[in-house]
């Protein structure tokens, strides 16, 4: 069955930076793209990053571009967030998610069971 | 960006009433949307993509509709698993958004 495992989350101090791994098995991983999305303690759902099944395509939110950085790993399937200049808005649960479409980047059909991220001093 | 807005924030029902959630989207989104369901602590779990199409191994009293700026999920009869949060989410484009949720809690 398909398994996202996140890790890499912890306490980081503002301005600081952290790399999230998520180690995907049960299903080809080079097929799909896979996101990250994060939720902010008490709040809703934001979409933080894509990246596509073959790595040449990466897309982020406006909040994130410049500071973050989505990559993939086929040897060890996994994807990566490396997250610089963190900002305490930045604090939240990520999710690592795989697309429902093979190929292409849609909606998200599983989730990882979230890594939580709080940035402060 | 797409702006995705719901309504209503909260809504209150009982078990066994018909429940309708709308999103509506900033701008034409054709039928690229998705609803999602969360429970506390959990992660989302996709419900309707492509607007109407049913994930598989979702009730059947869930369902989708609408294209363009305007959607809706509608749950026919509310039962006691169905009490969450609900998000809407679009993907016309590359850069993906959600909407603010809907919390359906017990009347």
């Amino acid at each position: 069955q398909v398994q996202l495992v996140e890790s890499g989350g912890g306490v980081v101090q503002p301005g600081r930076s952290l790399r999230l791994s998520c180690t995907a098995s049960g299903f080809t991983f080079s097929n799909y793209a896979m996101h990250w999305v994060r939720q902010a303690p008490g709040k809703g759902l934001e979409w933080v990053a894509v990246i596509s099944y073959d790595g040449n395509n990466k897309y982020y939110a406006e909040s994130v571009k410049g500071r973050f950085t989505i990559s993939r790993d086929k040897s060890k399937n996994t994807v990566y967030l490396q997250m610089n200049s963190l900002r305490p808005e930045d604090t939240a649960v990520y999710y690592c998610a795989r697309d429902r479409t093979m190929a292409a980047m849609t909606s998200i059909d599983y989730w990882g069971q979230g890594t939580l991220v709080t940035v402060s001093s | 960006d797409i702006q995705m807005t719901q309504s209503p924030s909260t809504l209150s029902a009982s078990l066994g009433d018909r429940v309708t959630i709308t999103c509506r989207a900033s701008q034409s989104i054709s039928i690229w949307l998705a609803w999602y369901q969360q429970k506390p602590g959990k992660a989302p779990k996709l419900l309707i993509y492509k607007a109407s199409s049913l994930e598989s191994g979702v009730p059947s009293r869930f369902s989708g509709s609408g294209s363009g700026t305007e959607f809706t999920l509608t749950i026919s009869s509310l039962q006691p698993d169905d009490f969450a949060t609900y998000y809407c989410q679009q993907y016309n484009n590359y850069l993906l958004t959600f909407g603010g949720g809907t919390k359906v809690e017990i009347k």
